[in-house]
């Protein structure tokens, strides 16, 4: 199946400071990438859609202006984290479909777990 | 907006037993079901799926079932090993409408007694 990759794969950072995230569909061109976020012993939770070459959509309850994206290629979509808190600790998750393999399954990356301390 | 309902959280099972997982959603116009194990610290890996004008897909010991009237689906492991202990999610979509968003249920946490 196609593949999805995110770096970092953790990462520890100081409150107040920024984070990117990168997550990269490396076989296949991804026009739309989703970005999860994940608390411990939670359900994945949607928090926007990357949108190559336009704005991405966010979900509801979720700040435009603190979880950045962007999708300059067809191939990566990043998400920075502003201004990092403890409470924005999680595991973040991307996911690409591959529309050359019809455009349904979601293939996930590996994950990025994010500590703010 | 759509609702997926995941149940039991929990499931522990003897080695070599079945595993049934059910799920439910609320949206009539979903037509596409996958099913995802996680294991941990890692992202969730698909296992299988099945779109709305089918009933039943198997897979060697993994199968999955979808009741569109009752809109139910349910995921069924046979012969269960250790190695299939891990978090399992299914998934909603609708198919065809722009992002086509995956709501996922809350996971079952399924343990494999050796």
């Amino acid at each position: 199946g196609a593949v999805v990759s995110q770096h970092p794969s953790w990462v520890i950072c100081k409150s107040g400071t920024s984070v990117k995230i990168e997550c990269r569909s490396l076989d296949f061109q991804a026009t739309t990438m989703f970005w999860y976020r994940q608390f411990p012993k939670q359900s994945l939770m949607l928090m926007a859609t990357s949108n190559e070459g336009s704005k991405a959509t966010y979900e509801q309850g979720v700040e435009k202006d603190k979880f950045l994206i962007n999708h300059a290629s067809l191939t990566l979509s990043t998400l920075t984290v502003t201004s990092a808190h403890p409470e924005d600790s999680s595991f973040y998750i991307c996911s690409a479909r591959d529309p050359g393999a019809g455009g349904t399954e979601a293939f996930f990356g590996q994950g990025t777990r994010l500590t703010v301390v | 907006g759509e609702n997926v309902e995941q149940h039991p959280s929990t499931l522990s099972v003897q080695e070599g037993d079945s595993a049934v997982i059910k799920c439910t959603y609320s949206d009539s116009a979903s037509n596409y079901f996958p099913w995802y194990k996680q294991e941990l610290g890692k992202g969730p890996q698909l296992i299988i799926d099945i779109r709305s004008n089918v009933g039943e897909k198997k897979d060697q010991r993994i199968a999955v079932t979808l009741n569109k009237t009752a809109k139910h689906f349910s995921l069924h492991i046979t012969e269960t090993q250790p190695e299939d202990s891990a978090v399992y999610f299914c998934a909603a979509s609708r198919r065809g409408q722009g992002a086509q968003k995956l709501v996922f249920g809350q996971g079952t946490r399924l343990t494999i007694n050796p």
